[in-house]
């Protein structure tokens, strides 16, 4: 069965720095990878995703994650963060034969002005 | 619909009671998740709809949870003797098809309170 892990409950930092938000999984097969957002009050929301190809996937609002299949790893990153990324985020796999689509209990960023 | 909706946003009920949650999708979306997500925590997978079949129903805790498909469209997931463990926000998502690979569009969700 597939599993993710987010092992960070928050993160914190300033606003302008890098940010990473990390992601480790599980699947028997090939995964295939997704991170989203939620702002409060409101539903989940896509940022990218990796299905296969380039490690490095570009997403929505500047993100980005890279795909270690060594490191059964998919962080999320950002070069320079803004106050308006302050949200929960969420790392999900899914195994290529399988339609179910696993989350991690997330991550909450907050961007310190 | 523009995106997917979930109805009601609230719902506040007594330990014991029946209720239902209903989730209208993506028009033409014809695969169907609901997720629960408890406070500090990531949703949780319940069921998986691929038109009017349950897919993956492995995620339903209990007997006391069912959830329904009838015309491939709108979902309704049901709950028996509503037990105050219940109380979570419900997630309903919907995407375009089986073979998607994987991108979800999630309603507001419908909070569940039982007392």
């Amino acid at each position: 069965a597939q599993s993710v892990a987010q092992p960070e409950d928050q993160v914190n930092v300033a606003e302008g720095n890098p940010l990473t938000v990390k992601c480790t999984y599980s699947v028997s097969g090939n995964p295939y990878l997704f991170w989203y957002v939620q702002y409060p009050n409101r539903g989940l929301q896509f940022l990218l995703k990796y299905i296969t190809g380039d490690n490095l996937v570009k997403g929505s609002y500047g993100f980005e994650a890279e795909f270690n299949k060594s490191q059964t790893s998919f962080h999320l990153k950002k070069p320079s963060a803004l106050v308006s990324d302050s949200a929960l985020y969420f790392c999900a796999v899914r195994d290529y034969r399988d339609d179910k689509i696993i989350f991690g209990k997330g991550t909450r960023l907050h961007i310190l002005p | 619909g523009a995106g997917v909706s979930q109805t009601p946003s609230n719902k506040v009920t007594e330990k014991g009671k029946y209720v239902e949650l209903r989730c209208d999708p993506i028009s033409g979306h014809t695969a169907l998740y609901w997720y629960r997500q408890s406070l500090g925590q990531g949703p949780e997978f319940l069921i998986y709809f691929q038109g009017t079949g349950a897919a993956d129903d492995s995620g339903l805790p209990n007997d006391r949870f069912f959830a329904v498909r009838p015309e491939g469209s709108v979902s309704t997931l049901k709950i028996q003797r509503t037990e105050r463990g219940d109380s979570a926000v419900y997630l309903c998502a919907s995407s375009l098809r089986r073979s998607n690979t994987g991108e979800l569009f999630f309603g507001e969700g419908s909070r569940l309170t039982v007392l």
